[in-house]
């Protein structure tokens, strides 16, 4: 398959651990890389690679791979983390990239 | 630094044509694969291809290719995305972004660009 899937919806209690999952066959072999979208902004990129932040980010953020599942880790999380998250990868061929369908963090 | 500013937002009629543009700064324009990457209003992010500046080697997502064409100018480090006849389904933002990484398993858009919001009403 060339697609990533997301579970629409997540939510965390104030500074508790959330895990956001993307799946797909392509994630077997290529890591995912993680967006942060905020209402009426550009995404930003929170993890990618085997387990990098781009500079800037907290170390809050982390990730990891397991078989055809990518996972991004929010370790205490803040209320400035609710968002909506997308993972991004390479398709199964390898030639074009895909985006998975996104992921609504609620921070209650 | 590196920064990537998006032409402004558009109004267009359905059959008109349009053409963004990503203008780029901080950095070799011709080293970076620039993707571009649509969201449609209240949805997910789209990737639609990338463009290679330095040899113009571009890769569509097979439901935009034959719909939007991406080019690039290397003397003003500006890339494009193109529409010769618009409907009203193409209303969303559109954002460029630079992509890094190994090459092989390992890419990010790391930089992007504010979005360019094309309005195409019916």
């Amino acid at each position: 398959s060339s697609e990533l899937t997301q579970d629409p919806a997540v939510s965390v209690a104030l500074g508790q651990t959330v895990r956001i999952t993307c799946q797909g066959d392509s994630l077997r072999r290529y890591y995912a890389s993680w967006y942060q979208q905020k209402p009426g902004q550009a995404p930003v990129p929170v993890l990618y690679g085997k387990d990098n932040r781009p500079s800037g980010v907290p170390d809050r953020f982390s990730g990891s791979k397991s078989g055809n599942t990518a996972s991004l880790t929010i370790t205490g999380t803040q209320a400035e983390d609710e968002a909506d998250y997308y993972c991004n990868s390479r398709d199964i061929s390898g030639y074009f990239l895909v985006f998975g369908g996104g992921t609504k963090l609620t921070v209650l | 630094e590196v920064h990537l500013v998006q032409s402004g937002a558009e109004v267009k009629k359905p059959g008109e044509s349009l053409k963004i543009s990503c203008k780029t700064s901080g950095y070799r324009f011709t080293e970076y694969w620039i993707g571009w990457i649509r969201q449609m209003p209240g949805k997910g992010l789209e990737w639609m291809g990338i463009i290679y500046p330095g040899d113009s080697d571009m890769r569509y997502r097979p439901s935009f290719q034959g719909q939007v064409t991406m080019s690039a100018d290397n003397a003003i480090t500006t890339a494009y995305l193109q529409w010769d006849s618009l409907k009203a389904s193409d209303t969303a933002m559109y954002y460029c972004a630079r992509l890094e990484g190994d090459g092989y398993n390992s890419d990010y858009f790391h930089y992007w660009g504010q979005g360019t919001l094309v309005a195409v009403p019916s």
